[in-house]
C-alpha cells in the first residue's frame, strides 16, 4: 500500500524557516517524480515544486523560487522541502504527492498534509 | 503562471450528467495532453480522477470522462450520485514544466 507521510509543519514568524519532510513507502520511490502541493485555507491547490525520480530535474512555481528548495534521498525514500524567508501568503496545508506516470505531474497519491502557518 | 479558468459552481440532480470546463492557454492546456482532474471532499486531500486528458486511474468510475479541444479541457460526470458532490479542480502541465491548477468548481448534487 502506497503511503506518504508529511511532517515538519508548524507556526513560524515571517522571515523564518521550516523544513518539511515526506516519508514514502509501498512503491519504488526512485521510479517516480514527486511534488509538493499546498492549499491555503478556503482556496484551491497550488503546485509548489516537483522533482524527478533521480532528483536531477527540479522545478518551482515562480512565487517560491529562491526561497524554497526541494530535495530527495532515494536511499531513505524521503523528500524534503526547505522553506526560507517565509511570508504570510505561504500559510497553507502542504501535501506531498507522487506521479502516476512519468510526465505532466499527474498526482495519484497524496499524503494527509502538514499545516504551515506564517504569522507573528 | 495564471490559474486555469473554471466555473465557480455547477449543480444537477442525481442521475443527470454535467460537464465542467477548464480554460487555459497555448502555454498550458493547448501545449500538451497533460491535463488532469481532481475531486476533493471537505477536509480531504485531492483525488486524481482523470490524467492525460482522458485516462482514468484504476478504481475511478467510468462515469467520469475527460476531453480536450484547443486550450479548453472538460470533465464530464454521467449518472450523478450524491457522493459526487465535491470540489473539482483541473490541472495542466505548462511549457515551463510546472503544474497549474484551476480555481475549482463546486458541484452540488441536488
Amino acid at each position: 500500500e502506497v503511503q506518504l507521510l508529511e511532517s515538519g509543519g508548524g507556526l513560524v514568524q515571517p522571515g523564518g524557516s521550516l523544513r518539511l519532510s515526506c516519508a514514502a513507502s509501498g512503491f519504488s520511490f526512485s521510479d517516480f517524480a514527486m511534488s509538493w502541493v499546498r492549499q491555503a485555507p478556503g482556496k484551491g491547490p497550488e503546485w509548489v515544486s516537483g522533482i524527478s525520480g533521480s532528483g536531477g530535474d527540479i522545478y518551482y512555481v515562480d512565487s517560491v523560487k529562491g526561497r524554497f528548495t526541494i530535495s530527495r534521498d532515494n536511499s531513505k525514500n524521503t523528500m524534503k522541502l526547505q522553506m526560507n524567508n517565509l511570508r504570510a501568503e505561504d500559510t497553507a496545508v502542504y501535501y506531498c504527492a507522487k506521479e502516476i506516470v512519468s510526465g505532466g505531474w499527474p498526482l495519484d497519491y497524496w499524503g494527509q498534509g502538514t499545516l504551515v502557518t506564517v504569522s507573528s | 503562471q495564471s490559474a486555469l479558468t473554471q466555473p465557480a459552481s455547477v449543480s444537477a440532480s442525481p442521475g443527470q450528467s454535467i460537464t465542467i470546463s477548464c480554460t487555459g492557454t497555448s502555454s498550458d492546456i493547448g501545449a500538451y495532453n497533460y491535463v488532469s482532474w481532481y475531486q476533493q471532499h471537505p477536509g480531504k486531500a485531492p483525488k486524481l480522477m482523470i490524467y492525460e486528458v482522458s485516462n482514468r486511474p484504476s478504481g475511478v468510475s467510468n462515469r467520469f470522462s475527460g476531453s480536450k479541444s484547443g486550450n479548453t479541457a472538460s470533465l464530464t460526470i454521467s449518472g450523478l450520485l450524491t457522493e459526487d458532490e465535491a470540489d473539482y479542480y483541473c490541472a495542466s502541465c505548462t511549457t515551463s514544466s510546472t503544474l497549474v491548477f484551476g480555481g475549482g468548481t463546486k458541484l452540488t448534487v441536488l
